[in-house]
């Protein structure tokens, strides 16, 4: 089986525009989590999404914005980029995020540079 | 709330040497994962554990989670170059569909 794929895996903005990163799962597996990590932040949860919808959304602002389409790929949006948000995000998927019994696969992820 | 500390934050080894890395929280932890990834790549996971007293082995690599469900330890054995990178664990928060993450320990290996 193909694993998850991101695209696109780097991305230079400039502050005030925004962007959109694309996670495809790996085949079968209908929850994909969204992780910003940061040298001083570590590996920060965003969202995650089971069957189109969100279940459960970390403590970011709301120019963080996510969505999943039927097929389960999910997209994530951040508007109004800040210097701040430079981050490599990673997108994870299992088959359906039941944490303790699952098993969350990485992508490779999506380097962001703000400038 | 519920807290992964992950320690040494950084491990510099001679190749063939022994060496362990521990996660330890503040709470019972649910279900406990084990991830290595190399600089600016995603996470490739290692293992996961969930029951008290459980020990799982991955080539060289052992994990094994206390009786009290509060530390893991992940043990490396004869250390190889291919080791090298930075170890996080995560672990189920309860029951919101998120993980909990340690800083992660980076791990050197020398030649």
């Amino acid at each position: 089986k193909a694993g998850v794929t991101q695209t696109p895996r780097y991305l230079i903005k400039t502050r005030g525009q925004q962007v959109t990163l694309s996670c495809s799962p790996i085949s079968g597996h209908r929850s994909v989590s969204w992780y910003q990590q940061t040298p001083g932040q570590g590996l920060q949860f965003l969202f995650e999404y089971f069957s189109e919808t969100q279940r459960n959304k970390g403590n970011f602002p709301g120019r963080f914005s996510g969505r999943q389409f039927s097929n389960s790929r999910s997209e994530m949006n951040v508007s109004t980029l800040e210097l701040g948000d430079s981050a490599l995000y990673l997108c994870a998927s299992s088959l359906d995020g039941a944490l303790g019994t699952d098993t969350q696969y990485f992508g490779p992820g999506t380097r962001l540079t703000v400038l | 709330s519920q807290e992964l500390e992950q320690s040494p934050q950084s491990l510099i080894v001679q190749e063939g040497k022994n060496l362990t890395i521990n996660c330890t929280s503040s709470k019972t932890l649910y279900g406990l994962y084990w991830y290595k990834q190399k600089y600016g790549e995603g996470l490739i996971f290692l293992m996961m554990l969930q029951k008290g007293g459980e020990e799982k082995s991955h080539e060289k690599i052992t994990a094994k989670l206390d009786e009290k469900k509060q530390q893991s330890s992940l043990h490396i054995t004869a250390s190889q170059p291919s080791h090298a990178g930075i170890y996080l664990c995560g672990a189920d928060k309860g029951s919101n569909y998120q993980l909990i993450w340690g800083a992660g320990t980076k791990l050197i290996i020398k030649p």
